[in-house]
C-alpha cells in the first residue's frame, strides 16, 4: 500500500470553475503537507505548505489538512486556463522522508 | 544562483551499461533526494540523505545505488540498466522541513 494516494484524474474543468484536489495518506508521522504544481516537462514547483492540521490560504488557492481523517485538500478558486498542470501533493514527517502523490493531471478550459 | 543543477539532461543506455547521474545543489541544503517519475505514477522516492554522511532508501531502490559525496552532491548510479528504468529523473534538495527544489530533470531512455 502506497503511503500516498491521488487520484490521478485526469480532471478537466471550465474557466472561472472551482477546483478539488485531494489525497490520502497512512502515515501518522506526517506532519507537513504540501502541493506542488508541475508543468510538463519541467521540474515540481511549491504550490503551498502547510504544518499540521488547518487551512491556509493564498490569493485563489486554499489548502486544507485534516489530520484526524488522514486527508488534505487544495482548491482553486476562479480557475484560469494557466492553472493547467499536474498536481501533486507532498508529504513528510520529522525524519526528512518526502512522499509524493501520483499527481493529478487538471485543464482548464477557455 | 544555480539552485540544483542535474547532468546529463538526456542519456540513452544499452540494456546492461552502467551510468551516474549527478546532482549538485548551492542552497546550502542538508537534505537531498532523487526520485523517478513515470506517467501516471507521480514521484517515486529512489533514495535520500538526510544529512551529509547518511542515506537511506525510499519506495523503489532496487536497481539504484547513492553517494552522498559531500552536502552539495549526490549522486544516483545504475550498475546494470534495464529497460524498466527509462524514466524521469529528478534530484532535490532541501533545509528542514521547508520547500523542496527540484533540479530540471534527466530523461533517460534504456534500450
Amino acid at each position: 500500500q502506497k503511503e500516498v494516494e491521488q487520484d490521478p484524474g485526469p480532471l478537466s474543468v471550465p474557466e472561472g470553475a472551482i477546483v478539488s484536489l485531494n489525497c490520502t495518506y497512512s502515515n501518522s508521522a506526517f506532519q507537513y503537507f504540501m502541493w506542488y504544481r508541475q508543468y510538463s516537462r519541467k521540474g515540481p514547483e511549491l504550490l503551498m505548505y502547510t504544518y499540521s492540521s488547518g487551512n491556509k490560504e493564498d490569493g485563489r488557492f486554499t489548502a486544507q489538512v485534516d489530520k484526524s481523517s488522514k486527508y488534505i485538500s487544495l482548491f482553486i478558486r476562479d480557475s484560469q486556463p494557466s492553472d493547467s498542470a499536474t498536481y501533486l501533493c507532498a508529504m513528510s514527517g520529522r525524519a526528512q522522508k518526502l512522499v509524493f502523490g501520483q499527481g493529478t493531471r487538471l485543464t482548464i478550459n477557455p | 544562483n544555480a539552485g540544483v543543477t542535474q547532468t546529463p539532461k538526456f542519456q540513452v543506455l544499452k540494456t546492461g551499461q552502467s551510468m551516474t547521474l549527478q546532482c549538485a545543489q548551492d542552497m546550502n541544503h542538508n537534505s537531498m533526494y532523487w526520485y523517478r517519475q513515470d506517467p501516471g505514477m507521480g514521484l517515486r522516492l529512489i533514495y535520500y540523505s538526510a544529512s551529509e554522511g547518511t542515506t537511506d532508501k525510499g519506495e523503489v531502490p532496487n536497481g539504484y545505488n547513492v553517494s552522498r559525496l559531500n552536502k552539495r552532491e549526490f549522486s544516483l548510479r545504475l550498475e546494470s540498466a534495464a529497460p524498466s528504468q527509462t524514466s524521469v529523473y529528478f534530484c532535490a534538495s532541501r533545509i528542514g522541513y521547508t520547500e523542496a527544489f527540484f533540479g530540471q530533470g534527466t530523461r533517460l531512455t534504456v534500450v
